[in-house]
């Protein structure tokens, strides 16, 4: 079956150091993967997204890049600012089924100036 | 265009009590998917619905929970005889097409 596995926050970063947040997938066939954030007390935006293998999704200076030999899609921003601070989940949706997804259980990210 | 808009916010019922959760999708969007969120847990999909048809309730309890698309009007979301562990936050998502979900800001239960 599909599952999402990321790493466990909350993540605590003084503002300007580097982001790494890992994310790892299990699934079938070839599946779409993305990186959404939640803001405290606010629904989830999408951040970025990669359809296929070597893909590389990118959005406000956070990028993330799908390697289908290691299942992995790991979020990475060189310079995180306090702004940044919310609950970041990875997910993936099947081919062809593209808004069912799978969620990992998010990591929090605190970024303190 | 204002995006997917959910109501009420916050919902607070008693045990055995039903509760209704609406979800008004963007303008134009015909696909609708539920998603429920426990506490320190990622979201786990529900149900897909387009206008009156349940496409894929895969994430559904058997038992309490029912969802619905009209032709006309909000998404609802229902859960009969609710009970502690119903305590969630419940997002609604929408699409024009099969791709592309926009979330709404979700709708916090919480079961007393």
């Amino acid at each position: 079956g599909n599952s999402v596995t990321q790493m466990e926050g909350p993540v605590t970063l003084s503002e300007e150091a580097f982001l790494t947040i890992n994310c790892t997938y299990t699934a079938t066939g070839y599946p779409s993967l993305f990186w959404y954030v939640q803001y405290p007390g606010e629904g989830l935006q999408l951040l970025l997204k990669a359809t296929k293998a070597d893909d590389k999704g990118s959005n406000k200076g956070f990028e993330a890049t799908y390697r289908k030999e290691t299942t992995s899609f790991h979020l990475e921003k060189g310079s995180v600012q306090v702004s940044d601070s919310a609950v970041y989940f990875c997910a993936l949706s099947d081919q062809g089924n593209f808004n069912k997804f799978y969620f990992g259980s998010g990591t929090k990210l605190n970024v303190k100036p | 265009n204002a995006g997917v808009m959910q109501n009420p916010r916050h919902l607070v019922r008693r045990r055995g009590q039903e509760a209704r959760l609406r979800c008004s999708p963007m303008k134009g969007h015909s696909h609708v998917y539920w998603y429920r969120q426990l506490p320190e847990e990622g979201l786990k999909f529900m149900v897909y619905l387009q206008k009156e048809n349940i496409i894929d309730e895969s994430g559904m309890p058997k038992e309490r929970f029912s969802a619905e698309f009209p032709k006309e009007g909000p998404s609802i979301l229902r859960i009969q005889q609710v009970v502690r562990g119903d305590s969630a936050a419940y997002f609604c998502a929408s699409s024009a097409t099969g791709e592309g979900a926009f979330f709404g800001q979700g709708t916090r239960l919480t079961v007393v």
